[in-house]
């Protein structure tokens, strides 16, 4: 079974604060998505990988940073974070396969 | 761009049929997607067409006409279990020619008995 496991599933951070959020697939994928839900609003698009060391800005990249230095794991960083990116953030991967593999996703809150 | 439409909620009765619709645009069109998300759970894939007409899963089948850019999933024998949010999703391409999927905001089904 694919497993994408995520660092936290929940998270309590204060303004300002430079976070980490970590993603691993463990089923050698080339492509790993960072998205936020919202209610509301869907799942939207923060930033993309296809491979190592490569990045592609999704819908919302603003505030948020991504690094790919392994195949298997994708973070996601808010420099400064900020009460307006309080939300359910979600990594998915995917293989030669259509199918997206989601994490369980981590709850961040910002106060 | 890419952006999608679909209902917020739709009720329907345990045992009946639910169609739940999704129009998109997007450029560079590869495929619809389905995806499935329980309360508290975190998004599973049911289905995805990347050519016209009827896709059958068992209960589930999807369906997409990409010249009118739309697509819907048909939901039979429903159960309470099927209680959940949907979400149809786009692959399409960004300016850089790269794949990326984006997702509708997606369907609140309620089975009622």
């Amino acid at each position: 079974d694919v497993k994408v496991t995520q660092s936290s599933r929940y998270l309590v951070k204060r303004t300002g604060e430079k976070v980490f959020l970590e993603c691993v697939q463990d089923m050698d994928h080339e492509n790993m998505f960072w998205y936020r839900q919202d209610p509301g609003l869907g799942l939207r698009l923060i930033y993309f990988s296809y491979d190592v060391k490569m990045k592609e800005k999704g819908d919302i990249p603003e505030g948020y940073s991504v690094s790919r230095e392994k195949k298997e794991r994708f973070s996601l960083i808010l420099e400064s974070a900020s009460t307006n990116q309080t939300s359910m953030y979600l990594c998915a991967s995917t293989g030669m396969s259509y199918e997206q593999y989601f994490g369980p996703g981590t709850r961040l809150t910002v106060t | 761009g890419q952006s999608l439409e679909q209902p917020s909620e739709v009720t329907a009765v345990e045992g009946a049929i639910v169609q739940i619709n999704c129009t998109y645009q997007t450029s560079g069109f590869y495929g619809l997607s389905w995806y499935q998300q329980h309360d508290g759970g975190a998004p599973t894939f049911l289905s995805y067409n990347a050519l016209d007409g009827l896709e059958e899963t068992g209960r589930f089948s999807s369906f997409l006409s990409r010249s009118d850019s739309y697509g819907y999933l048909l939901l039979q024998e429903l159960q309470m279990k099927d209680s959940a949010s949907y979400f149809c999703a786009v692959r399409g391409s960004n300016s850089g020619g790269y794949q990326k999927v984006t997702f509708g905001t997606g369907t609140k089904l309620q089975v009622i008995p």
